[in-house]
């Protein structure tokens, strides 16, 4: 199936800094990219959608100038965290999807899953 | 309340069934998803049901919906430590396919 990596794994920095996560769509080209956020024992919270190529459109109370995605190949999307703070320590997944958008099926606007980020700010 | 929710554990002995429920408040969800996470690993789809459809099996999956109650359920027969994992359940609306998630079930199997 396809596969979709995270890098790094996980990654400890001080308050203040910046951290950028990776997100690669390894067997197939994703037309579109998502970004989540997970905090302990809550679901998965949706951040922001990017196709290749045009901005990311971010969801409601996610602040575009804090999480910075580029979605800038077929096959690569970052998420930078800029001047982070301890309350951006979180669980980051990216999903990846390459089916066309429409009315055809789930199976067919698969998102592949990364194995997530874990990001831990002191 | 959360538009997904489902019970945070479950603990089963294996060889038998396991029953994993999730409620949602969204009545104009066209599919419901399972997905399941192992360590380390992404989500994996496992099965979706789509609203006009009462149950579908897939081999040892079994999703049952309840529209009226808005109430979905996941069984897994004859469970095996493999199947160890958290299960989420998740809905979207027509033409989205981008799932809402409830905050996961963890499933422990012990022999």
């Amino acid at each position: 199936g396809a596969v979709v990596s995270q890098h790094p794994s996980w990654v400890i920095c001080k308050s203040g800094t910046s951290v950028k996560i990776e997100c690669r769509s390894l067997d197939f080209q994703a037309t579109t990219m998502f970004w989540y956020r997970q905090f302990p024992k809550q679901s998965l919270m949706l951040m922001a959608t990017s196709n290749e190529g045009s901005k990311a459109t971010y969801e409601q109370g996610v602040e575009k100038d804090k999480f910075l995605i580029n979605h800038a190949s077929l096959t690569l999307s970052t998420l930078t965290v800029t001047s982070a703070h301890p309350e951006d320590s979180s669980f980051y997944i990216c999903s990846a999807r390459g089916g066309l958008a429409g009315d055809i099926s789930p199976y067919d606007n698969e998102q592949f899953f990364g194995p997530g980020t874990r990001l831990t700010v002191l | 309340g959360e538009d997904v929710e489902q019970s945070l554990f479950l603990s089963v002995r294996e060889g038998d069934s396991s029953v994993i429920n999730c409620t949602y408040t969204d009545s104009s969800s066209t599919y419901l998803y399972w997905y399941k996470q192992e360590p380390g690993a992404g989500l994996q789809l496992l099965t979706y049901i789509f609203s006009n459809m009462d149950m579908k099996q897939d081999q040892r999956l079994t999703v049952l919906l309840n529209k009226k109650d808005k109430h979905l359920s996941l069984r897994i027969a004859d469970t095996q430590t493999g199947d160890s994992a958290i299960y989420f359940c998740a809905e979207s609306i027509r033409g989205s396919y981008i799932p809402t998630f409830g905050r996961g079930t963890s499933l422990i199997v012990h022999p």
